[in-house]
């Protein structure tokens, strides 16, 4: 049973570039949650998709901007990349009833 | 709060001894706390969790307990291996309506041989 799975697991970008990050959920969860989390810090919250609707949303601007497909897959776009979003960014899906599961993240780095 | 520093706080701890992770949580309307492993280049682990009904849970080796009225949340290790060296976080939830995890800052746990 595959976990969750995020592609591509490196990416290097350069300033004011637009970047997309793919997640796909573990196998019989439908919401797909996004963080971000810098070098030596924790995850935070960026936002969570269910039912291919954005159900809540952190505190990020609005480059940062997401998606959810009938097949609960998911993907993260962040428009005008700066040098402050060079992050690992994290997927982890869940259902209702059931923990979540991290993916082991997309190491972006923004020159 | 959810912002930390670039250094995280380490506990270096020796083959076999036990370990003691502590962690302050923010919001007193959580209701649900889990511990997170995350190793080198990979997500955060599920490790353990609690409901604010309990004031104690163990599993395998592991023991959380809570203490809601300092929000205090600790995760004791048994017989800490070599395997156990990652940074361990404490994440918070509220179950009816808040739909996301609030991390607390890290720990990293060195086990020396």
């Amino acid at each position: 049973d595959a976990g969750v799975t995020q592609s591509p697991t490196h990416l290097i970008k350069t300033r004011g570039q637009q970047v997309t990050l793919r997640c796909s959920p573990k196998s019989g969860h439908d919401t797909v949650s996004w963080y971000q989390q810098a070098l030596g810090q924790g995850p935070q919250f960026i936002f969570q998709y269910y039912e291919e609707e954005e159900r809540q949303r952190g505190n990020f601007p609005d480059r940062f901007s997401g998606h959810q497909f009938p097949n609960y897959s998911s993907e993260l776009n962040v428009n005008a990349l700066l040098l402050g979003d060079s992050a690992l960014y994290l997927c982890a899906s869940s259902s209702t009833g059931n923990g979540y599961t991290f993916g082991s993240g997309t190491r972006l780095t923004v020159v | 709060g959810e912002s930390v520093g670039l250094h995280l706080p380490t506990l270096s701890v020796q083959e076999g001894d036990n370990s003691i992770i502590n962690c302050a949580y923010s919001n007193s309307a959580s209701d649900y706390f889990i511990w997170y492993k995350q190793e080198s280049g990979k997500g955060p682990q599920f490790i353990i969790d609690i409901r604010s009904n309990m004031d104690k849970r163990q599993g395998q080796r592991v023991t959380v307990l809570l203490n809601k009225t300092v929000k205090h949340l600790s995760l004791q290790i048994a017989a800490t291996q070599p395997g156990d060296s990652a940074v361990y976080f404490c994440a918070e939830d509220t179950m009816d309506s808040s739909y996301k995890l609030i991390f607390g800052s890290g720990t990293r746990l060195l086990v020396r041989p």
